[in-house]
């Protein structure tokens, strides 16, 4: 079974913090993903990642970082928190894009209040 | 601009009804995948859809995929409390690295 893990499943933060949001897959896949989930606006994707050290930016960058040194191992980075930044953030991992298959696989999410 | 939108927002319905779930959109997608999530939970993967025409079934769920595979739609048979949760479709990728979700649909199935 694809087992994809985050480091905190809570999180409360204070407004100009660095936040660093850890997610971890042992499935060897090559993509990894970090969304950000907010009542009426959906899963929106910030940054994908489709190698180590490769990245590429989503639809809401903004305000957010990211790091991939090893393969399992995609980290999300807060600069500097802000409270509009409160939200569900969930990671996952998927195969490369080569076969046509593209199954996304989840952690079980990060809830980050930053206050 | 929404790429895949999902229709009904919402569905509250007595246990044993069915219902259609539906994902739609304007573009072409190589696969298209559905999801199923609780509340403070990831979404869990529930098929994988590639091929247009293709219906596949899980249990009680049939999923099937349009011929232009633009679209997809979710039947749940005879529904359960246990169906209860957030439906997503996941539509990719489009141009290399975009994948878009629906907007998703909520369901409450009431004992």
């Amino acid at each position: 079974d694809v087992k994809v893990t985050q480091s905190s499943r809570y999180l409360v933060k204070r407004t100009g913090e660095k936040v660093f949001l850890e997610c971890v897959q042992d499935m060897d896949h090559e993509n990894m993903f970090w969304y950000r989930q907010d009542p009426g606006l959906g899963l929106r994707l910030i940054y994908f990642s489709y190698d180590v050290k490769m990245k590429e930016k989503g639809d809401i960058p903004e305000g957010y970082s990211v790091s991939r040194e090893k393969k399992e191992r995609f980290s999300l980075i807060l600069e500097s928190a802000s409270t509009n930044q409160t939200s569900m953030y969930l990671c996952a991992s998927s195969r490369g894009l080569a076969g046509g298959r593209y199954e996304q696989y989840f952690g079980p999410g990060t809830r980050l209040t930053v206050t | 601009t929404q790429l895949l939108e999902q229709s009904p927002q919402f569905l509250s319905i007595q246990e044993g009804e069915n219902l259609t779930v539906y994902c739609n959109s304007s573009s072409v997608f190589s696969s298209l995948q559905w999801y199923r999530q609780e509340p403070g939970e990831g979404p869990v993967l529930l098929v994988t859809v590639v091929t247009g025409g293709e219906v596949k079934k899980l249990k009680r769920l049939t999923f099937q995929f349009g011929d232009a595979r633009k679209d997809s739609s979710l039947h749940i048979t005879a529904a359960q409390p246990g169906d209860t949760g957030l439906y997503l479709c996941l539509g990719g990728p489009y141009n290399f690295n975009k994948f878009y979700f629906g907007s998703g649909t909520k369901l409450n199935v009431k004992p």
